[in-house]
């Protein structure tokens, strides 16, 4: 069974901080997903890395896919109060939609 | 375009009964997946169906199945309901599942089904 663990669990910030979400695994995987869940909502992908070592920006947030490809980390710059949410990394193995989901990192940002 | 539609949004059941989930997906995408969100557990992957035939299924026992229709709308139903059957039921969709079994869409997930057990 493919494990994906996220730490931390919960993670509470002011405004303009900066932090960092990690997502680990003994496992390989193809590629990763991150995705962000506000409440009564379901999640909304955020990003796919598939190449290990893999950077890819999206405005303050930062991903990184491991070189290994069974860690993946999400870094947020200035950190604002529309981020708050549940982050979510899910590990894609080449087998159709069946994603392995980390545990979540709900974070809240306080102005 | 509009997005994935789960239907009921909030229902409560009693032990033993049984529940029916509708998804309807983005128009166009005829891959339909099944999550099961829990406080303890997270997300987990329930089923997925692809031109109305399964193609994956979770760790999950018989109770929970599935179907998906010729409209590519899908439901789930969950018998003999338990008290750890309550959660949040998000389905996704996407618009190809890849060959050999490799996803290429990005999935889209409605806003789920809370089922409360009592």
């Amino acid at each position: 069974t493919q494990l994906l663990e996220q730490s931390p669990q919960f993670l509470s910030i002011q405004e303009g901080e900066n932090l960092t979400v990690y997502c680990n695994s003994s496992s390989v995987f193809s590629s990763l997903q991150w995705y962000r869940q506000e409440p009564g909502e379901g999640p909304v992908l955020l990003v796919t890395v598939v190449t290990g070592g893999e950077v890819k920006k999206l405005k303050r947030l930062t991903f990184q896919f491991g070189d290994a490809r069974k860690d993946s980390s999400l870094h947020i710059t200035a950190a604002q109060p529309g981020d708050t949410g549940l982050y979510l990394c899910a590990g894609d193995n080449n087998a159709g939609n069946m994603l392995t989901f980390g545990g979540g990192t709900r974070l809240m940002v306080k102005p | 375009k509009a997005g994935v539609t789960q239907t009921p949004r909030y229902l409560i059941k009693t032990r033993g009964q049984q529940v029916t989930l509708s998804c309807s997906p983005i128009s166009g995408h005829r891959s339909v997946s099944w999550y099961q969100q829990t406080p303890g557990q997270g997300l987990q992957f329930l089923f997925e169906y692809f031109s109305e035939t399964q193609r994956n299924k979770g760790n999950f026992p018989g109770r929970f199945s599935g179907r998906q229709f010729s409209n590519s709308r899908s439901e789930m139903n969950v018998s003999t309901l338990e008290l750890g059957d309550s959660a949040l039921y998000l389905c996704a969709s996407s618009y190809q599942l890849g060959l050999a079994g490799v996803s290429d869409g990005e999935l889209f997930f409605g806003e789920g089904s809370r089922l409360t057990v009592l």
